[in-house]
């Protein structure tokens, strides 16, 4: 059983373009995450929900706009995409506050041509 | 400032022997959690080792352990016996505020290459 999953696993698209990730956890956790790893490996977080709520905004264009449907899902769509965006997307959860370890989904490549 | 500090880009060790991944971190909450993450090439974050703020003890998991010196800010890893499989990129990472909603800053990370 897969625990955080993300789908897609690649995704390629073209300047401009629309598109999503989705994020779903079947960890009962309460709180998920989105984290960009870029070119040089560097993990930074973009958004954290805490039961459909958005609690962490980090400094990130308005392009990018999470959705968290129930407490399970996390999805990202990123609009207008830029040659910039291209990176790793993960997909974190964890349980509540003080939470000693927040489990990672595989991530999705993003590849903006 | 950055919040976590990982010295060593690359790091080359041999089959069978232990190997130091050095992290030293910055906050003045006196509340935090450390840890680290193993990521191999194939992408997956996988969670090795959580040392709290408070906790006496260094942590151990396996082969895993975590020397933590609180007054010099640092929780270096340390993977004895390393594999071939321990070939990664190892990253060091901080939650502050332990008991509030926080999430995870990272260090720039360690590439790990073990050889036989």
């Amino acid at each position: 059983d897969t625990a955080v999953s993300q789908t897609p696993k690649y995704l390629v698209t073209q300047m401009g373009n629309d598109k999503s990730i989705k994020c779903e956890q079947n960890l009962g956790h309460d709180t998920m995450y989105w984290y960009k790893q870029d070119s040089k490996k560097f993990l930074k977080i973009m958004f954290s929900y805490n039961n459909k709520e958005l609690i962490i905004n980090e400094t990130v264009p308005n392009r990018f706009s999470p959705k968290s449907p129930d407490k399970a899902h996390l999805n990202l769509h990123i609009n207008s995409l830029e040659l910039g965006d291209s990176a790793v997307y993960f997909c974190a959860s964890s349980q509540g506050k003080g939470a000693q370890e927040q489990y990672f989904g595989p991530g999705t490549r993003l590849t903006v041509t | 400032a950055q919040k976590i500090t990982q010295t060593q880009p690359g790091m080359f060790v041999q089959e069978k022997e232990a190997v130091t991944l050095d992290c030293t971190y910055d906050t003045s909450d006196p509340s935090y959690g450390l840890f680290w993450y193993k990521q191999p090439s194939s992408g997956e974050m996988i969670f090795l080792i959580y040392q709290g703020s408070y906790d006496q003890q260094n942590a151990t998991e396996g082969r895993y352990s975590l020397n933590f010196q609180k007054a010099r800010k640092s929780a270096n890893l340390v993977i004895s016996a390393s594999q071939l499989g321990d070939s990664a990129m190892y990253f060091c990472a901080m939650r502050e505020g332990i008991s509030g909603y926080s999430t995870l800053t990272f260090g720039k990370g360690t590439m790990l290459l073990v050889s036989p």
